[in-house]
């Protein structure tokens, strides 16, 4: 069955960097997308980004641009998001979310645990 | 970005009860969008995709209909473990943006 396994909480201190892992079992890695999503406490979701297993494209929203970094290791089967110069505002959980395509558009169909990342002094 | 609206943001049923959820999009966005339910402390969980197919495994008292901009999630029959809260997003062009939610709470 389909498994995404995502690293275990972190707590950092503004101004750093966190890089957070999710690890895919149960299906061909390279042939779906993979979606990051955040979402702060208490509050709705946003979508961080979207990399390509292939060739490792990647795809930010606008507001982390600069910040962020996805890569993956198709050897291992693990997808990575790297946030650098945190602050207090990126506190939240972070999910992976397999992104597959149907009629040329990917959604995310299998969803992990969640990451909380806190960014505090 | 395209801006997606929800409604209405909570909503109060009873069991048995049938309710809908409305998503409408900025601008046109066809028929690419999802649905999702989130219940506290857990990952989003997808129910419907390309606005109306249901996703394997979802049982059919969910279902979705709109295409362009307006679009409905219909939950019949609400069980307790209905209640939760409700997404929509679209994937039809970058960024991919979510509704705010809807709150589906019992009565």
């Amino acid at each position: 069955q389909v498994q995404l396994v995502q690293s275990g909480a972190e707590v950092k201190k503004p101004g750093a960097s966190v890089k957070v892992s999710c690890k895919a079992s149960g299906y061909k890695f390279i042939s779906y997308y993979m979606y990051w999503v955040r979402q702060a406490p208490g509050q709705g979701l946003e979508w961080v980004g979207i990399i390509n297993p292939i060739d490792g494209s990647t795809s930010y929203a606008q507001k982390f641009q600069g910040r962020v970094t996805m890569t993956r290791d198709t050897s291992t089967s693990i997808m990575y998001m790297e946030v650098s110069s945190l602050r207090s505002e990126d506190t939240a959980v972070y999910y992976c979310a397999r992104g597959i395509v149907v009629a040329g558009r990917k959604y995310p169909d299998y969803w992990g645990q969640g990451t909380l990342v806190t960014v505090s002094s | 970005d395209i801006q997606m609206t929800q409604s209405p943001s909570s909503l109060s049923a009873s069991v048995g009860d049938l309710v809908t959820i409305t998503c409408r999009a900025s601008q046109y966005i066809s028929n690419y969008l999802v649905w999702f339910q989130q219940k506290p402390g857990k990952a989003p969980k997808s129910l419907i995709y390309a606005a109306s197919s249901l996703q394997s495994g979802v049982p059919s008292k969910f279902s979705g209909s709109g295409s362009g901009t307006d679009f409905t999630l219909t939950i019949s029959s609400l069980q307790p473990e209905d209640f939760a809260t409700y997404y929509c997003q679209q994937y039809y062009i970058y960024p991919m943006t979510f509704g705010q939610g809807t709150r589906l709470e019992i009565k």
